[in-house]
């Protein structure tokens, strides 16, 4: 079935150490993103791609990085995690930048 | 204040009800305007894309835009407890890759 691909869908985390999110699309898709989502505070932007060889900086970029070597894939790393980054975690994508944004089912992230 | 605010509810209606979630956004530069279904411990899953004012029906699921008021609303006819589950709307302009989403209203269809 096409579509988004995340992992892991959950994972508790000691403070400070580095942790990769993973999200691949299969659907071709040149635009990708970054979200975080926080009970009473919706969706939020952290980075994005709009093809592959490009990102930029969404909303709340602060400790986050990515990168995009390839169309498919789309990882978001925390350097060194903090409390405040526990949160639910989306992938998406869209065939460009200005068409709706297909999601992926999450990492839900744990950070003590 | 938020570019896109929406009331969390919850809201709680029998099956059968007609349901009216709503937004409203304060960018008058949006045009394009999305309303999501969101389950429990599941993403995001797009239900209407609609641009500018007017509405778009599909199915038992209408959306309507109102830029004169800058109100967004998604209507569901002969609810189910299927359709119980968390509705997110979204706004962007012309050309953006940008999305503002609203934080999302939680829906209750009891059988």
């Amino acid at each position: 079935i096409a579509g988004i691909t995340q992992a892991p869908t959950s994972q508790i985390l000691a403070a400070g150490r580095r942790m990769t999110l993973r999200c691949t699309q299969d659907m071709r898709h040149n635009a990708m993103y970054w979200y975080r989502q926080d009970l009473g505070l919706g969706l939020r932007l952290i980075h994005y791609s709009n093809t592959a060889g490009t990102t930029g900086k969404g909303e709340v970029p602060d400790g986050y990085s990515v990168s995009r070597a390839n169309t498919d894939d789309f990882p978001l790393t925390l350097a060194s995690a903090v409390p405040s980054q526990t949160s639910v975690y989306f992938c998406a994508s869209s065939d460009e930048v200005d068409q709706p944004q297909h999601f992926g089912d999450g990492t839900r992230l744990s950070i003590l | 204040q938020k570019e896109v605010e929406q009331d969390p509810g919850p809201l709680s209606v029998p099956e059968g009800a007609i349901v009216s979630l709503n937004c409203t956004y304060s960018n008058s530069a949006f045009q394009y305007f999305m309303w999501y279904r969101q389950y429990s411990r599941k993403g995001p899953e797009l239900l209407m894309y609609t641009y500018s004012s007017g509405n778009k029906e599909d199915g038992r699921f209408t959306a309507q835009v109102d830029k004169s008021s800058k109100y967004i609303s998604l209507f569901i006819r002969d609810s189910q407890p299927s359709d119980s589950a968390t509705y997110l709307c979204a706004s962007r302009n012309t050309g953006g890759f940008k999305t503002i989403f609203g934080a999302g209203t939680r829906l209750f269809v009891k059988a």
